[in-house]
């Protein structure tokens, strides 16, 4: 069974709207998370590391105040895209595991933002 | 820098025909991974490749890591329908889990 879940699946909002997506561990503790997005045709781009009790680590062009990370327990991250346009319009992904284990991907939301 | 290089893009094949995707770093890499994604779903985890050199088969699909570990390659003999999807090849990181993904080879599969 999955070992990541991730939720909403599918998100339709209208522009200006700000979205929360939860990922969690179900059975394992997640110190860290990670959070993916993903447009048509293309491949897996890291936005940020979310650490637990700490602030995310952004990727180089991701902009922190627009896509807010939570990690406030060791099975739970959020990411909020703030004010989204549809520009945002993506497939978010997280995913959860452990330095020296494979990641288990969440089986992330579609956002579309009209 | 920490980009990793995958070809082709795309792949279309017979079915029972073979299928390779390659991944090159021009750095070297601490670990690679290699991950399945269907369409409309999520990444799957295939393997990871640690020493150098290493060979690594499950059933019919064959991982490599180069002797420099800075590129590597999965080959699946006489493909099915059912390996349709996007591979990816992923940089891994020694201390975290962190993933850098290469840009993943989409295979189509004609029965």
């Amino acid at each position: 069974g999955a070992v990541v879940s991730q939720h909403p699946s599918w998100v339709i909002c209208k522009s200006g709207t700000s979205v929360k997506i939860e990922c969690r561990s179900l059975d394992f503790q997640a110190t860290t998370m990670f959070w993916y997005r993903q447009f048509p045709k293309q491949s897996l781009m890291l936005m940020a590391t979310s650490n637990e009790g700490s602030k995310a680590t952004y990727e180089q062009g991701v902009e922190k105040d627009k896509f807010l990370i939570n990690h406030a327990s060791l099975t739970l991250s959020t990411l909020t895209v703030t004010s989204a346009h549809p520009e945002d319009s993506s497939f978010y992904i997280c995913s959860a595991g452990g330095p020296v284990k494979p990641q288990h991907f969440g089986d992330g939301t579609r956002l579309s933002i009209l | 820098g920490q980009q990793v290089m995958q070809i082709p893009q795309y792949q279309h094949v017979q079915e029972g025909e073979d299928f390779t995707t390659y991944c090159n770093s021009s750095t070297t890499l601490s670990n690679i991974q290699w991950y399945k994604q269907r369409p409309g779903g999520h990444p799957v985890f295939l393997i990871q490749l640690v020493k150098s050199g290493e060979v690594k088969k499950q059933k019919r699909l064959t991982f490599q890591f180069g002797e420099a570990k800075k590129n590597s390659s999965l080959h699946i003999t006489a493909t099915q329908t059912t390996d349709v999807g996007t591979y990816f090849c992923a940089r891994g990181s020694s201390n975290t889990g962190k993933l850098i993904f290469g840009q993943g080879t989409t295979l189509q599969v004609k029965p």
